[in-house]
């Protein structure tokens, strides 16, 4: 079955770190996503992409890059890892415009 | 600027009876709305949508209604089930790009 799937699920880093979340889709979706869940604020965006070699800001990006050199991947890199970026990420993909957006498992995220 | 507000962070509702989850909505230009339902550890989901072109739309116990005018939608759930108990997010797009915007979310508990 096509799917997205996200890696690592948990990771807990130091302040100051680089850190790279993978993201993978099977289904061969032109449109991929990044969002942060935080209590109280809900799903903010954070980059996104509407196919290879495009990347663009979303709501929060500050401190955050991704890169999309082939189809299937869009991770994302968290340059300096801050406090203030602990929190629940999720990857998503869709196929076009107006088409259901689709939803990773999550990868929390713990800066120390 | 919040775009998209849900300003109930929780609601309880008895099982068979009606669930009414609420969304406001700042911007003008937005001409789709979604509604994604999410339990704890998992990726949200999506459960029912709404083109601007309507003001209704229904998917057996769940209806979205939109009111342009006053920018607000609801999510009713007939009957609540206590299956039902999770996270919803009312999510509006654009649709210039297909990127959504995500509310805070409500917590719908639903007791047996």
């Amino acid at each position: 079955d096509a799917e997205i799937t996200q890696s690592p699920r948990h990771k807990i880093t130091e302040t100051g770190r680089q850190v790279t979340l993978a993201c993978h889709q099977t289904w061969n979706h032109n449109n991929m996503f990044w969002y942060r869940q935080d209590l109280g604020h809900g799903l903010r965006l954070i980059h996104y992409s509407y196919g290879v070699q495009d990347t663009n800001k979303g709501e929060v990006s500050d401190g955050y890059s991704v890169s999309r050199s082939n189809t299937e991947d869009l991770p994302l890199t968290l340059e300096s890892a801050a406090s203030s970026q602990t929190s629940v990420y999720f990857c998503a993909s869709s196929f076009a415009i107006g088409n259901t957006i689709y939803f990773g498992e999550g990868s929390w995220l713990t800066v120390v | 600027d919040q775009q998209v507000k849900q300003n109930s962070p929780s609601l309880s509702v008895q099982e068979g009876r009606i669930s009414i989850l609420n969304c406001d909505y700042t911007n003008s230009m937005f001409d789709y709305f979604l509604w994604y339902k999410k339990y704890p550890a998992e990726g949200p989901t999506f459960l029912i949508s709404i083109s601007s072109i309507k003001d209704k739309n229904e998917d057996g116990r769940f209806t979205v209604f939109l009111n342009k005018s006053a920018k607000h939608l609801s999510l009713h759930i007939v009957p609540s089930q206590p299956g039902d108990s999770a996270v919803y997010f009312c999510a509006a797009s654009d649709n210039q790009g297909g990127k959504l915007i995500f509310g805070q979310g409500t917590e719908l508990s639903v007791k047996p």
